[in-house]
């Protein structure tokens, strides 16, 4: 089993609260990412990191935003929550060499009330 | 149009049976082809992986990759109750670098005992 860990697994919270996601990984890898997962929808690239104090934004416009500070943390952070931002969120690392080998935390299903 | 397309299913065959999961694709750049599985309420785990055209096989598990017609498939044989999930093909051109993966829809699987 990956070593990749979400907190929370679910969360309801009133509209305009600020919320942070946390994703930790205990793998050393440089690469982290977070998609976000809509119910028949491909998963969507909203962040991603391949190191510390490097972040870049992903496919799909989001109105989060992201810190590396350390190699093992990469959290997500709304600073507004809007009903529009209900979904689920995976964090993903994968190892230096091997991309396609990405390792998923469980998920933070959000949802916006 | 999308660059993955997955039929979303759902699918629902009686255990035992041989299952054929499938994604087409428009980018010929693509090289790296994976199928990953996703359990309700788990993050997706990576499941096979192929380069380029071919066949890998491994257990009850068999990944089918054709680039000239740009299809990739998974069979599963002597399909299982526990093999109920949903199971998404993603795609890269390399798997180093700032390379992303690129997920289809994902099909929706249940084993009926």
């Amino acid at each position: 089993e990956a070593d990749i860990y979400q907190t929370p697994r679910y969360l309801v919270i009133g509209t305009g609260k600020k919320i942070t996601l946390e994703c930790s990984q205990t793998m050393g890898h440089d690469k982290m990412y977070w998609y976000q997962q809509d119910p028949g929808m491909e998963l969507h690239l909203i962040h991603y990191s391949y190191g510390v104090n490097s972040t870049e934004k992903g496919d799909l416009s989001s109105e989060s935003t992201v810190s590396r500070i350390r190699t093992e943390h990469f959290p997500l952070t709304l600073e507004s929550a809007r009903p529009s931002h209900t979904s689920q969120y995976l964090c993903a690392s994968s190892p230096p060499t091997r991309n396609t080998e990405a390792f998923f935390g469980q998920g933070t299903r959000l949802t916006v009330v | 149009q999308k660059e993955v397309e997955q039929d979303p299913g759902p699918l629902s065959v009686p255990e035992g049976a041989i299952v054929s999961l499938n994604c087409t694709y428009s980018n010929s750049a693509f090289q790296y082809f994976m199928w990953y599985r996703q359990y309700s309420r788990k993050g997706p785990e990576l499941l096979m992986y192929t380069y380029s055209s071919g066949n890998k096989e491994d257990g009850r598990f068999t990944a089918q990759v054709d680039k000239s017609s740009k299809y990739i498939s998974l069979f599963i044989r002597d399909s299982q109750p526990s093999d109920s999930a949903t199971y998404l093909c993603a795609m890269s051109e390399r798997n180093f670098g700032n390379e992303k993966l690129t997920f289809g829809t994902g099909t929706r699987l249940t084993i009926i005992p």
